[in-house]
């Protein structure tokens, strides 16, 4: 039982690449999430998903695409990079909402040069 | 919307000594609350969560925290701190109902050291 697994742990990209972070689950969890966390602001939500093929917008959307074609995995997009960009990118995952525990994975870290 | 407040950027402690970490919400209606730690270079791991009823609740690694409504404030604790607690602790919110129950929002984060 892995959890939540991250692909890839480290990423530099040049301004206006793209790229897509992978995250994938093994408990089964209806809900995921994408965050970013950044120096002094906590963890803020970007994108999340209820359930197989669903997403919707957290709080720091833009930038950012999402995809849930699979239960068990939620895919970040970066279409055209920006050094604002540049973060730690983590991905959680719960049963549901309200009381449930959000278990989170070990992080990418993204560099925009 | 919900918000949380982390006052304090580090807290420094003594090993042995008791420690507090200290976080206030705000949120309409009842709220759900959650610590998190996380380690240099790892992801979160959850901690302990309040949902209702003991004001107190206990958690991982002999943490505590105390849930008081009026003050809004749900602090975590723990009577004797050790080295290995050094970590970034996140206090996090979560309404009842509503639209911003799908969303779990977090303080900016307390560093913890505890000094041998």
């Amino acid at each position: 039982n892995a959890g939540v697994t991250q692909t890839p742990k480290f990423r530099v990209l040049k301004t206006g690449q793209s790229m897509t972070l992978l995250c994938a689950q093994d408990m089964n969890h209806e809900y995921m999430y994408w965050y970013r966390q950044d120096p002094g602001m906590g963890l803020r939500l970007i994108h999340y998903s209820v359930g197989e093929g669903t997403t919707a917008k957290g709080e720091v959307p833009d930038g950012y695409n999402v995809s849930r074609l699979k239960k068990q995995n939620f895919l970040l997009g970066l279409e055209s990079a920006a050094p604002s960009q540049t973060s730690v990118y983590f991905c959680a995952s719960s049963w549901g909402q309200g009381t449930d525990t959000q278990y989170f994975g070990p992080g990418t870290r993204l560099t925009v040069l | 919307a919900q918000s949380v407040a982390q006052p304090e950027d580090q807290v420094n402690v003594a090993e042995g000594n008791p420690l507090t970490v200290k976080c206030t919400y705000s949120v309409s209606g009842n709220p759900y609350l959650f610590w998190y730690v996380q380690y240099p270079n790892r992801g979160l791991q959850f901690l302990l969560k309040y949902i209702t009823g003991d004001n107190l609740v206990k958690g991982s690694y002999g943490f505590e925290a105390e849930f008081n409504k009026s003050q809004t404030s749900f602090h975590l604790k723990k009577p004797s701190a050790l080295v290995s607690d050094s970590a970034l602790y996140f206090c996090a919110v979560r309404p009842f109902s509503g639209a911003g129950s799908y969303q779990l929002t977090f303080g900016k984060g307390t560093k913890l050291s505890v000094i041998p």
